[in-house]
This record gives structure tokens, C-alpha cells and sequence, in this order.
């Protein structure tokens, strides 16, 4: 079945460490975003691809930083300058950035400091 | 800018009807809707597009008063099943990428 593959569920990060959450995905889509969810709070959009090589900063992009060289994979890393990284961290991905196309979550990564 | 929900939590017996609201200050190119059961991924429920259209899945179904701003979210006889929190997300009619922003959601506890 097609769908969207996190890892690790969870995530243990040390100060000063850089980690690194894997999003696969196997359903051919051209876009991929990531979200970061806080407790109580919507999802805000940290960054997105449009296609391969190819990515733009989200609402809250200070302290991460995402890579798109195969068009299945979008890692994202949480860089130690990510003061407050503690969160439920989402991908997804949809079949195109163009309006009106409903996005395919993954299961999530759940990162706490350690 | 963020769109907002309401209200912000409903509890219901089953069977009960529920009605989630979607607002948004900005002119809107359509309505994304989501529901999320704790520690999961957000499912993917429906998109309105602007011109007021209806669309329903099972019994939840969804509307959009272009006027408005304003989406609105019908869940029919709940069920157990129904659970969750539901997210609206946001298209904006000024947008060209399918850039969501997610409202704060909305936590539903259907209760036998």
C-alpha cells in the first residue's frame, strides 16, 4: 500500500545536537511539507518542496533545515539553533503544490529534549 | 493569517449532531478538512471550494459560505468513531501553491 513513512516515532535530542527525522514516501507525489505540532495547537508549516532539489521556508523555518534529493525522501533536521525543539513533528505530501489537493500525512516523530 | 475554530471543544452522546466552525479574515480559494486522533496522523475528510459548495463523506458533511469566510463542518448522528480533533485548513484566493494554514482545531469526545 502507498502512503507515508516516518522515523523514528520517537526522538531523544542533547543539547547542542543536530537530529535528523526521516519522511519517505511512496505514492509518486511531487510535494512534500513538513508541520510541527505544539500541544493544543494547530499544525504550522515549517517547509515545503515543490519538486526535487527544490524547497521554500514555511512560517517557522529558523533552526531547521530540509533536503529533497530523491523525490520519495524529505529529511528534515532540527538544528541545535532550534532553542525550543520539543514537538510532534508531521509530514506530508500531496500530488502537487497546485490548489486544491488534499495532503497524506505520516504517523509523526515525537522529539523531546533530553 | 490563522483561520479560527469554533468552538474549541464539544462533547456529545452518541447520536447527537455536532456543527465545527471554520473563519478565516482573508478571501479564501477553498477549505481543507482533517481529523486527528491523538498521537496519529490528521486524515485527509474533504475540500470546499469557493461558491458555496456542499460535499459530504458518510455522514459529515461541509459547506462554504464564500461570503463568509466561513466554513462549516456537520457531523450527522455522531458515532464513537467520530472522535478526535478536526482541523480546518486554508487556502488563500490570492495563493498559488497549495499552502495550508491550519486552524487551532477543535476536540470532539463522542461518549456512548
Amino acid at each position: 500500500d502507498g502512503g507515508i513513512t516516518q522515523s523514528p516515532k520517537y526522538l531523544f535530542r542533547k543539547e547542542g545536537q543536530n537530529v535528523t527525522l526521516s519522511c519517505e514516501q511512496n505514492l509518486n507525489h511531487d510535494a512534500m511539507y513538513w508541520y510541527r505540532q505544539d500541544p493544543g495547537q494547530g499544525l504550522r508549516l515549517i517547509y515545503y518542496s515543490q519538486i526535487v532539489n527544490d524547497f521554500q521556508k514555511g512560517d517557522i523555518a529558523e533552526g531547521y533545515s530540509v533536503s529533497r534529493e530523491k523525490k520519495e525522501s524529505f529529511p528534515l533536521t532540527v538544528t541545535s539553533a532550534q532553542k525550543n525543539p520539543t514537538a510532534f513533528y508531521l509530514c506530508a505530501s500531496s500530488k502537487s503544490t497546485g490548489l486544491n489537493q488534499p495532503q497524506h500525512f505520516g504517523d509523526g516523530t515525537r522529539l523531546s529534549i533530553l | 493569517q490563522q483561520p479560527v475554530q469554533s468552538p474549541q471543544a464539544v462533547i456529545l452522546r452518541e447520536g447527537e449532531d455536532a456543527v465545527i466552525n471554520c473563519s478565516s479574515s482573508k478571501a479564501l480559494y477553498s477549505v481543507h478538512w482533517y481529523r486527528q486522533k491523538h498521537g496519529e496522523a490528521p486524515v485527509f475528510l474533504m475540500i470546499l471550494l469557493k461558491g458555496g459548495e456542499q460535499k459530504g463523506h458518510e455522514k459529515i458533511s461541509a459547506s462554504f459560505n464564500e461570503k463568509k469566510q466561513q466554513s462549516s463542518l456537520y457531523l450527522t448522528a455522531s458515532q464513537l468513531s467520530y472522535s478526535g480533533t478536526y482541523f480546518c485548513g486554508t487556502e488563500s484566493a490570492s495563493g498559488a501553491t497549495n499552502k495550508l494554514i491550519f486552524g487551532t482545531g477543535t476536540l470532539l469526545a463522542v461518549q456512548p
